[in-house]
């Protein structure tokens, strides 16, 4: 079973900024976060992931909770091809299997 | 970065045939692959992992013997659906392990008619 909760679905302004949530309040120590989204019929595409502090890239910043129960995933400035199914992810290390819950259907609109 | 190349993007099968799908690491070695499905409007499903020169560990519920996968060298993992039924149509997606994140193909979709 996934160990993430996220909203089914969220409409966003293009040009806004998009908050995702994530509650993750099983998450373990050595647990991170990762996030991923998948764009209609493509496979899903990493985006961001942490385990305690927060963390930025190029297309996104991840926002981790001090007691890491919850993590935001902000889009600073949604675009139209931001448009996709955003999947928030716990797991242990890097190259053990991912298991995807339901994610969160983002629409983002003119 | 890493690409996971996967073949064919899309396949129409009759009931009754097989069907082979590959999955590649153009530019790395993957010792493990992933092969996940998945069902209109719904999430991803892992369905085995595909360790290079072993077996595959197939998840509670998946036919081993319906789903074979082989992984015979570091860049190739391929699965093949047995004896296809219309059921068996759906979006089949690999992916393996890279840093930071997994790298996924961009997807099978099989149709059995």
């Amino acid at each position: 079973d996934a160990k993430t909760t996220q909203p089914p679905s969220m409409d966003c302004a293009e040009g806004r900024a998009a908050n995702l949530p994530c509650n993750h309040s099983t998450i373990s120590g050595n647990e991170y976060v990762y996030w991923y989204r998948q764009i209609h019929s493509q496979g899903p595409q990493y985006i961001i992931h942490g385990l305690k502090n927060n963390e930025t890239n190029e297309m996104a910043s991840l926002i981790i909770t001090e007691d890491r129960k919850s993590s935001t995933l902000i889009l600073p400035h949604a675009t139209l091809r931001d448009t996709a199914v955003y999947y928030c992810i716990v797991i242990e290390a890097a190259g053990n299997k991912l298991t995807f819950g339901g994610g969160t259907r983002v629409l983002v609109k003119p | 970065g890493a690409v996971v190349s996967q073949h064919p993007s899309r396949v129409i099968c009759k009931s009754g045939t097989s069907v082979k799908i590959e999955c590649r690491s153009l530019d790395f070695q993957a010792t493990t692959m992933f092969w996940y499905r998945q069902f209109p409007k719904q999430s991803l499903m892992l369905m085995a992992t595909s360790n290079e020169g072993s077996k595959a560990t197939y998840e509670q519920g998946v036919e081993k013997d319906k789903f074979l996968i082989n992984h015979a060298s570091l860049t190739l993992s391929t699965l093949t659906v047995t004896s296809a039924h219309p059921e068996d149509s759906s979006f089949y997606i690999c992916s393996a392990g890279t840093l930071p994140g997994y790298t996924f193909g961009s997807g099978t979709r099989l149709t059995v008619v």
